[in-house]
């Protein structure tokens, strides 16, 4: 089977830097994927690593360690609009068909205070 | 952009109703999805669609079925609702290994938020 782990919740001030971390077990581990959802709003998309190392986008960064089957999702310079709940998500690909298929983990509730 | 739209934002069914949650999308993607989010859980997939009237079971599709006729629909359909079925659905689409986001990010509709009482 599959299963990922993320923390439940983060609290952090406005300016400062918070990493999520997504540990995942998986037979067919082919990608690593982040959405951000606000509340009452649809999971978007931020990022999708594919292979060792950090991606940078603005002031986020994706990070993957296939090795140790793990990632993390950095926020720098946390500004208020980055409350949010995070996702990770990974392609288990076990079937070309399955190409498009990704397992989500439980979120990660980011609170950010003044 | 990439719009997918659900038919309704929020519905009231009484147990024993079938259940019809519809869901569009405009970018002639390959592929759907039906998940159901529910607090602490994430989102589960129900069922996956990578092609018009192809369809694969996902982690939860007990008590679920789906339809996808044209490229562009996907219903879920909940052939006799319970009340543990209560919860916000979710449809997604991308594209297949060809396209150009490779399928890589799922774009999501705004969500139905069902109740069963």
């Amino acid at each position: 089977g599959q299963s990922l782990e993320q923390p439940s919740e983060v609290t952090a001030v406005e300016g400062a830097i918070v990493q999520i971390n997504c540990t995942y077990q998986t037979s067919g581990f082919y990608g690593l994927s982040w959405y951000q959802q606000h509340d009452g709003g649809a999971p978007t998309f931020l990022s999708y690593n594919a292979l060792d190392g950090l991606e940078e986008t603005g002031r986020f960064s994706s990070f993957l360690s296939r090795s140790d089957s793990y990632g993390y999702l950095l926020l720098q310079e946390l500004q208020m609009k980055d409350s949010a709940s995070y996702f990770c998500a990974v392609r288990d690909l076990r079937r070309t068909d399955s190409w498009g298929k990704f397992q989500f983990g439980a979120g990660t509730q980011v609170v950010v205070t003044p | 952009d990439v719009k997918v739209t659900q038919s309704s934002r929020y519905l009231v069914k009484r147990t024993g109703e079938k259940v019809f949650l519809e869901c569009v999308q405009d970018m002639d993607h390959e592929n759907m999805f039906w998940y159901r989010q529910d607090p602490g859980l994430g989102l589960r997939l129900i069922y996956f669609s990578y092609d018009v009237k192809m369809k694969e079971k996902g982690d939860i599709p007990e008590g679920y079925s789906v339809s996808r006729e044209k490229k562009e629909r996907f219903s879920l359909i909940l052939e006799s609702a319970s009340t543990n079925q209560t919860s916000m659905y979710l449809c997604a689409s991308s594209d297949g290994p060809g396209g150009s986001g490779r399928g890589n990010e799922q774009f999501f509709g705004p969500g139905t938020r069902l109740t069963v009482l």
